[in-house]
């Protein structure tokens, strides 16, 4: 399978802990995205990389959260303290080195957070 | 602020009818409108995208027609299966922005029936 991976797939978390989820782009794809969807949502976008660097974060993204993304392969996104808001799905998506139009993002399953 | 305003928020539709699904946009940097398909549990698989200088476009049953001025888009799913009943998403994206971000409506949930 060469689409994109995320792990662990469920992760159920006191609140107060912290979690950690990963994820593994489409090979050579230069871009990454994280976004979060809540039940009866669409996902809304929380920070993207182009190679290595984080481009930008959304408000969404507080304090309490931290991507990276070394080396521009494998991604990873922390969650500190959680809250029991923070229960969600977290998606993760890759697009490839952009030639003229394209913009497909293709998404990976998803990491279920179950804050309790 | 509800930037993609999607319509209905679920549809039950008979074996081989027609699905519409309807999107309306604020931003008009918005200049990419891909259309998602998600199933319970999974993440959302890109069905079909398009661009603002055509009007319509067809992949299989999957057709998007767009109206610029009137920054409206729509899907539409002939011969509908129940192998389609998933939650639809449509989505905006503005390619002269920093991040290429997808800006989401919130789904329609398709039933099919047999």
């Amino acid at each position: 399978d060469t689409g994109v991976s995320q792990n662990p797939r469920h992760k159920i978390t006191k609140r107060g802990q912290n979690v950690t989820f990963r994820c593994d782009p489409i090979s050579e794809h230069n871009r990454l995205y994280w976004y979060r969807q809540t039940l009866g949502q669409g996902p809304e976008f929380l920070t993207y990389f182009q190679n290595e660097a984080q481009l930008e974060k959304s408000r969404l993204l507080s304090d309490r959260f931290s991507a990276e993304r070394p080396k521009g392969s494998f991604s990873t996104l922390e969650i500190q303290r959680t809250e029991q808001g923070d229960s969600a799905m977290y998606l993760c998506a890759s697009s490839p080195r952009g030639k003229q139009g394209s913009y497909e993002q293709y998404f990976g399953p998803g990491t279920r957070l179950t804050v309790t | 602020q509800q930037q993609v305003k999607q319509s209905p928020q679920s549809l039950i539709v008979q074996k081989g009818g027609i699905s519409i699904i309807n999107c309306a946009y604020e931003n008009t940097a918005f200049d990419y409108f891909p259309w998602y398909q998600q199933f319970p549990g999974k993440g959302p698989a890109l069905l079909i995208a398009i661009r603002p200088d055509v009007s319509e476009k067809k992949e299989g049953r999957f057709t998007i027609s767009f109206n610029k001025s009137a920054k409206q888009f729509s899907l539409h799913i002939m011969d509908s299966q129940p192998g389609d009943s998933a939650t639809y998403f449509c989505a905006g994206l503005n390619s002269g922005g920093s991040n290429y971000k997808l800006t989401f409506g919130k789904g329609t949930l398709l039933t099919v029936n047999p």
